[in-house]
C-alpha cells in the first residue's frame, strides 16, 4: 500500500509532550517529513530527514521512525503550535509525493 | 528571499481550461525540482504533480493523468500547469512547491497559493 494513515484529531494541554504518528509501508525505506499548516497559510516543513529541522523551526519540534511508524513529538507544546500537521513519504517505485491525512492538533 | 508566488486562478466552467504559473526567485531555478499539491476547501493535502530540475522527467497523480501538464521555462524561473477538461473535484487551492533537491527529497519551501474553482 502507498496510503499513509494519520490520527484525524489530538489533543495536548499547554506545555505538555504530544507525539502525532504516521504509518505506512512506504516509510520502511523512506523517512517521512512533516509540515505545519496553521488555517489559511501554506504549509511550512518542520522536520525532514532522520530528525532534523529547518531553520527557525524550535527545537521542541522533534522526528523519530521506527518500521512503517514516523512519529513527530512537540515536547513543551506551545499555543502557536495548535495547527493541522501532514507527514509525507514517496512511493519506492514511482517517486509519487505520498501525504498523510493530516492530524489537527489542539493545544488545551 | 526564497520566494515563490503563484498567480493564474479563479473561476471556470466544468470541461475549461486554466494556465497556473508560479515564479521563483531567491535560488537558482534550474538546479531544483519542483511540484504542484493543491487542498480541496477543508481537506487535508493532495500530491498533483512533479518535474525535475531539467524539466525532462514528469510525475502526475492517476486522477490528472491526460488532463494536467506540468512544465518549467527556466529563462523566466516560472513553474506552469496547464489544467484541461476540469471538473469539480479539482476545485483547490494549488500551491507550488519547491524539493530540497530532487523528487525524492523534501519539500522544502511553499507559496501561498492560488484558488481554482470549477462551477458553472
Amino acid at each position: 500500500s502507498s496510503e499513509l494513515t494519520q490520527d484525524p484529531a489530538v489533543s495536548v494541554a499547554l506545555g505538555q509532550t504530544v507525539r502525532i504518528t504516521c504509518q505506512g509501508d512506504s516509510l520502511r525505506s523512506y523517512y517521512a517529513s512533516w509540515y505545519q499548516q496553521k488555517p489559511g497559510q501554506a504549509p511550512v516543513l518542520v522536520i525532514f530527514g532522520k530528525n532534523n529541522r529547518p531553520s527557525g523551526i524550535p527545537d521542541r519540534f522533534s522526528g523519530s521512525s521506527s518500521g512503517n511508524t514516523a512519529s513527530l513529538t512537540i515536547t513543551g507544546a506551545q499555543a502557536e503550535d495548535e495547527a493541522d500537521y501532514y507527514c509525507d513519504s514517496r512511493d519506492s517505485i514511482d517517486n509519487r509525493v505520498i501525504f498523510g491525512g493530516g492530524t489537527k492538533l489542539t493545544v488545551l | 528571499e526564497v520566494q515563490l508566488v503563484e498567480s493564474g486562478g479563479g473561476l471556470v466552467q466544468p470541461g475549461g481550461s486554466l494556465r497556473l504559473s508560479c515564479a521563483a526567485s531567491g535560488f537558482t531555478f534550474s538546479t531544483y525540482a519542483m511540484t504542484w499539491v493543491r487542498q480541496a476547501p477543508g481537506k487535508g493535502l493532495e500530491w498533483v504533480s512533479s518535474i525535475s530540475d531539467s524539466g525532462d522527467n514528469t510525475y502526475y497523480t492517476d486522477s490528472v493523468k491526460g488532463r494536467f501538464t506540468i512544465s518549467r521555462d527556466i529563462s523566466k524561473n516560472t513553474l506552469f500547469v496547464q489544467m484541461n477538461s476540469l471538473r469539480a473535484e479539482d476545485t483547490a487551492v494549488y500551491y507550488c512547491a519547491k524539493f530540497s533537491t530532487t523528487v525524492t527529497t523534501p519539500v522544502e519551501l511553499w507559496g501561498q497559493g492560488t484558488l481554482v474553482t470549477v462551477s458553472s
